[in-house]
């Protein structure tokens, strides 16, 4: 268990909709970074928050957003979801901002029909 | 960023030492050699890192070649519960800090 907790497990919805994901970090921790592992992707960085800002982005589509509140949870928003939106999100969690040693959450399962 | 290169798969029996080897050969002076590990459809688990000496931790041990280019990955006693797919990455501290991760070895554990 690394202390990082995401919500839902699972989630199944249609081409179109709308969902959030989200994500807890460890005690202590104050910066969230959220990836998408998809099949032909392989595991894809999408945004750094630290204490509350955005801090790197990485390949994030503009139909996604994320933030991160003042307990440092962290929410994604995926909107408009398509077929290829299907995959595993994960976020992880580190007390340095710059650091290579995040600890990942279970993921959320998303599948998009 | 340095490239990896690392075997796409590796069996290793129950019990033996899993050695897991990355090439790294334009790594730069101030990157650093990561390994993480992702057990199926789990979220990938931070190992061990490194600079320039070997490291040592309850989980595995890192051996860095004194040229820096390639470094090996020891589980010292593999159970069935390593099997996983382990990614060597190598980054430097400034700059971008999210993780690249490549395609990785999968490491199969055999009874």
């Amino acid at each position: 268990d690394s202390g990082v907790t995401q919500t839902p497990k699972h989630l199944i919805t249609a081409t179109g909709q709308r969902v959030t994901l989200r994500c807890s970090p460890r005690s202590g921790d104050l910066s969230v970074y959220w990836y998408q592992q998809s099949l032909d992707q392989g595991l894809q960085f999408l945004i750094q928050y630290y204490n509350g800002e955005e801090r790197a982005k990485g390949n994030i589509l503009e139909r996604f957003s994320a933030q991160q509140f003042p307990d440092l949870h962290s929410e994604l928003n995926l909107s408009s979801l398509e077929l290829g939106d299907s995959a595993l999100y994960f976020c992880a969690s580190s007390v340095d901002p710059d650091s290579y040693e995040q600890y990942f959450g279970p993921g959320t399962r998303l599948t998009v029909t | 960023d340095a490239k990896t290169t690392q075997p796409p798969s590796m069996d290793c029996a129950e019990g033996r030492a899993a050695n897991l080897p990355c090439n790294h050969s334009t790594i730069s002076g101030n990157e650093y050699v990561y390994w993480y590990r992702q057990i199926h459809s789990q979220g990938p688990q931070y190992i061990i890192h490194g600079l320039k000496n070997n490291e040592t931790n309850e989980m595995a041990s890192l051996i860095i070649t004194e040229d820096r280019k390639s470094s090996t990955l020891i589980l010292p006693h593999a159970t069935l519960r390593d099997t996983a797919v382990y990614y060597c990455i190598v980054r430097s501290r400034i700059g971008a800090n999210n993780l690249f991760f490549g395609t990785g070895t999968r490491l199969t554990v055999i009874p």
